[in-house]
């Protein structure tokens, strides 16, 4: 069964802080994602990657950076957390073309106080 | 103007009823169509991927309109499970541009 698991479902963190999100998908996806979703404005995409070590810019990059140093893993890095970057985080992989299916992880609720 | 938009609801039926939600996209160039399922406070789901030729899967019908630009999604004989944000999605080949819609959101009353 497809599975993409992402490391924490709450997160609470204080403005300044550097935060690590992880995702991990277990499907040998090539492509795998970075979102935010907020009420009102959908899903929006922060950064992708087609393959290891590589990395795309999305939508809304400012403030973020990503990692993927191996197929099954990608992290989101805040390397100072903002209040405006409160958000749901979710993390997809998807196979093959990127216009594919995408599988979505459980998502990650940030709070940066 | 957003490049893919859906009135965000609610949407209040009855058990039974037949509910119809469109969604609109700004870009010609858009290849791929989707309609995925969010339950409150659960992942994205895809649902069913939408075919020029229009596409059925039991009560839920998706249809496209290249010429109009919009993408529908018809739903028969509504279940208190069907409650849920439906959103739209539209993906561009030969790149990774997918956008998703802000959702419309359901709720299927007994």
């Amino acid at each position: 069964d497809v599975k993409v698991t992402q490391s924490s479902r709450y997160l609470v963190k204080r403005t300044g802080e550097k935060v690590f999100l992880e995702c991990v998908q277990d499907m040998d996806h090539e492509n795998m994602f970075w979102y935010r979703q907020d009420p009102g404005l959908g899903l929006r995409l922060i950064y992708f990657s087609y393959d290891v070590k590589m990395k795309e810019k999305g939508d809304i990059p400012e403030g973020y950076s990503v990692s993927r140093e191996k197929k099954e893993r990608f992290s989101l890095i805040l390397e100072s957390a903002s209040t405006n970057q409160t958000s749901m985080y979710l993390c997809a992989s998807s196979p093959g073309q990127a216009y594919n299916e995408q599988f979505f992880g459980p998502g990650t609720r940030l709070t940066v106080l | 103007r957003k490049e893919v938009e859906q009135d965000p609801g609610p949407f209040n039926v009855p058990e039974g009823a037949t509910v119809a939600f469109n969604c609109t996209y700004s870009n010609s160039a858009s290849q791929s169509f989707f309609w995925y399922r969010q339950d409150c406070r659960k992942e994205p789901k895809l649902l069913m991927s939408v075919y020029s030729s229009g596409n059925e899967d039991g009560r839920f019908t998706a249809q496209l309109n290249r010429a109009s630009q919009y993408i529908s999604l018809l739903i028969r004989d509504s279940k208190l499970s069907d409650s849920a944000t439906y959103l739209c999605v539209v993906s561009f080949t030969g790149g990774f541009k997918t956008i998703f819609g802000a959702g419309t959101r359901l709720f299927v009353k007994a």
